[in-house]
């Protein structure tokens, strides 16, 4: 799978959007990008995934560039229960048993009120 | 929503002692769990893949002798630390594939943090 790289930590005022960047230069065509978030000592909380085209739901949205080879996680309206580490995960296949997430170092984001 | 229960969430126990770690899958079923290692502000660390009916599959480094998998029916996996030392104080979490809404995603348990004295 395609290594990915993220800042180490990001700040964000309580109520503005949070853009947490992720750079995968190497990601294949059939790879997926994955975002999970891990509040302090907890399980990891899947976020939102994508192939190509840009996605939303309820927690956030994620803008996958043309080329694929970055992406930004938002969270529109950040709050203080946002504060926390966040994956970005490239992997092959669309869930299953023989697709492993192997998880980087993460961005801790602060959310400050 | 699709649940990983993981018991204990917090064991502490003597050095030599085994510790057994349970994750379940309370609304789906999982013929694969995934079990990390986390030390404190690092990020979690792929320990191996528990298969159902199978013997599991360890990462490289991890020892599978220490670390026992047993993945006894498609919503149980157990992860038993055998002869701990502080070294293996940690926090353990489980995981299974699908159970998340858009089932692409993978659902973890809450983690059990074990401290050996």
């Amino acid at each position: 799978d395609a290594k990915t790289t993220q800042p180490t930590s990001m700040d964000c005022a309580e109520g503005r959007a949070a853009n947490l960047p992720c750079n995968h230069s190497t990601i294949s065509g059939n790879e997926y990008v994955y975002w999970y978030r891990q509040i302090h000592s907890q399980g990891p909380q899947y976020i939102i995934h994508g192939l190509k085209n840009n996605e939303t739901n309820e927690m956030a949205s994620l803008i996958i560039t043309e080329d694929r080879k970055s992406s930004t996680l938002i969270l529109p309206h950040a709050t203080l229960r946002d504060t926390a580490v966040y994956y970005c995960i490239v992997r092959v296949g669309l869930g299953g048993a023989t697709n492993k997430l192997i998880f980087g170092t993460g961005t801790l984001l602060a959310v400050q009120p | 929503g699709a649940v990983v229960s993981q018991h204990p969430s917090w064991v502490i126990c003597k050095s030599g002692t085994s510790v057994k770690i349970e994750c379940r899958s309370l609304d789906f079923q999982a013929t694969t769990m995934f079990w990390y290692r986390q030390f404190p502000k690092q990020s979690l660390m792929l320990m191996a893949t528990s298969n159902e009916g199978s013997k599991a599959t360890y990462e490289q480094g991890v020892e599978k002798d220490k670390f026992l998998i047993n993945h006894a029916s498609l919503t149980l996996s157990t992860l038993t630390v055998t002869s701990a030392h502080p070294e293996d104080s940690s926090f353990y979490i489980c995981s299974a594939p699908g159970g998340v809404r858009d089932v692409y995603g993978y659902t973890f348990g809450s983690g059990t943090r074990l401290t050996v004295v």
